[in-house]
């Protein structure tokens, strides 16, 4: 089955500069990558998602890269603010009926004043 | 307003004792998922079901059950036989499951076993 490795586990940067998150997948089967936030107390939320037939999205200050060859995907969050801290986690699906969404264990992100 | 409701938000139970948790969305999503938290591992998936009378094991099923016999509720129970059931426990719901979409998330249930 599926496995979603997720680095780093924690991350502080100041406020300001850029953040990465980086995720690896197993299965080549997989073509839906969401990621997901979750503030201090609150339930995850969609932020960002790509397919396999995309490379690159971009929304505002957050951008996702895929590289299907290398089977990884990354988070980009551009001029940080206070309001970015949380957990962020990524995840892979694959597009038959039985599979399932996997998550990677998360990553903590502190933005430094 | 549409969206997922849990409950109760924290719960204590006592070694031995079942627990169910409920989770009820009025989104009129065909599919539902619970997942279990712990700090530093992610999302685990318990069970999921795609319609109703219908629901399939994840990857963390052994200690708990759930039905769904109505489209809206997809209630969990953690039965004495969950051996480390402290947890964080939430649910999700997706539109269609063939296509890989959004989750919605409820707010979640803490779980504290005396």
């Amino acid at each position: 089955g599926e496995n979603v490795e997720q680095h780093p586990s924690t991350l502080s940067v100041q406020e300001g500069d850029s953040a990465v998150i980086k995720c690896t997948y197993s299965d080549s089967a997989s073509n839906y990558f969401p990621w997901y936030k979750q503030e201090l107390g609150k339930r995850p939320q969609l932020i960002i998602d790509i397919r396999s037939n995309v490379g690159e999205k971009k929304d505002q200050r957050i951008a996702v890269t895929l590289n299907k060859t290398a089977k990884h995907f990354s988070l980009h969050i551009t001029e940080t603010q206070p309001e970015d801290s949380a957990v962020y986690f990524c995840a892979a699906s694959g597009r038959n009926r039985d599979d399932k969404i996997i998550f990677g264990k998360g990553t903590r992100l502190h933005i430094l004043p | 307003d549409g969206g997922i409701t849990q409950s109760p938000k924290y719960l204590f139970r006592k070694e031995g004792q079942n627990v169910t948790l409920s989770c009820e969305q009025n989104l009129n999503h065909d599919a539902m998922y619970w997942y279990r938290q712990d700090p530093g591992q992610g999302l685990r998936l318990i069970y999921y079901s795609q319609i109703v009378n219908d629901f399939q094991k994840g990857d963390i099923a052994e200690g708990y059950s759930v039905s769904r016999e109505k489209k809206e509720s997809f209630p969990l129970t953690v039965t004495s036989a969950q051996k480390n059931p402290t947890a964080f426990y939430l649910c999700a719901s997706s539109m269609v499951w063939g296509s890989p979409g959004e989750l919605f998330f409820g707010e979640g249930s803490r779980l504290t076993v005396l």
